[in-house]
């Protein structure tokens, strides 16, 4: 069993939807990511967080460091929010610098 | 565009090749990160170099050797490779090591073992 788990795996939305994926991890984290990996390969961050909620544009994510749990939400989704998302934790220990990766959630959206 | 670049982006090759990926930063970053992605997999880290030291190899097999000249520049040498090695493979840099800082990707080269 991975130590960090997505679901769900694949996600279709029409657009303007209202869209969320969730990321549960088994182990003691010093910060969660969201990463968002557009076909073709290239990743590109989109959130670091250790508490609570942070929000850029149409992007949400939450983080409830007790229940081990973290959410992703994007509201008015657009077929350009089609893509991979990928949850990774970073480590509390002294190798804190790694990442462990979930399987991602492969987003498409509609038109 | 995040800074990281990697070329070859597409690379076939046979078993009994000899090819190089390369990675280069322009971010001014200390520490840099060989990644590997296959398919229906997580990325699985493979090495990390921290100011041209390597930090952490990842149990990879000793058909990839990485070479970090300086601090800008990663390489991944490959030989006498296996088709399950054929995925994406990312390269990364962050400022440092720890928790505080980010890593940024670069684009991937697709490799394929034929």
């Amino acid at each position: 069993k991975n130590e960090v788990e997505q679901s769900p795996q694949n996600l279709t939305a029409q657009e303007g939807e209202f869209i969320t994926i969730n990321c549960s991890y088994s182990v003691g984290i010093s910060a969660l990511h969201w990463l968002q990996q557009h076909p073709g390969g290239g990743i590109v961050s989109l959130f670091m967080l250790s508490s609570g909620k942070k929000k850029h544009g149409r992007l949400i994510a939450t983080i409830n460091i007790q229940e081990k749990h973290s959410s992703l939400h994007i509201t008015a989704s657009h077929p350009r929010d089609s893509a991979v998302y990928i949850c990774a934790v970073r480590g509390s220990g002294g190798s804190n610098y790694k990442l462990t990766f979930g399987k991602g959630t492969l987003l498409t959206v509609n038109p | 565009e995040t800074g990281v670049t990697q070329t070859p982006r597409h690379l076939v090759m046979g078993m009994t090749n000899k090819k190089s990926l390369k990675c280069e930063q322009h971010l001014g970053h200390n520490a840099m990160y060989w990644y590997k992605q296959s398919a229906k997999k997580p990325l699985e880290l493979m090495f990390v170099y921290n100011f041209k030291e390597q930090t952490e190899n990842n149990s990879v097999p000793s058909r990839f050797s990485p070479e970090c000249p300086n601090s800008s520049h990663l390489f991944l040498h490959l030989h006498t490779l296996q088709p399950e090695d054929s995925a994406l493979y990312l390269c990364a840099s962050s400022q440092d090591l720890g928790r505080q800082f980010e890593q940024y990707f670069g684009p991937g080269t697709r490799l394929t073992v034929t």
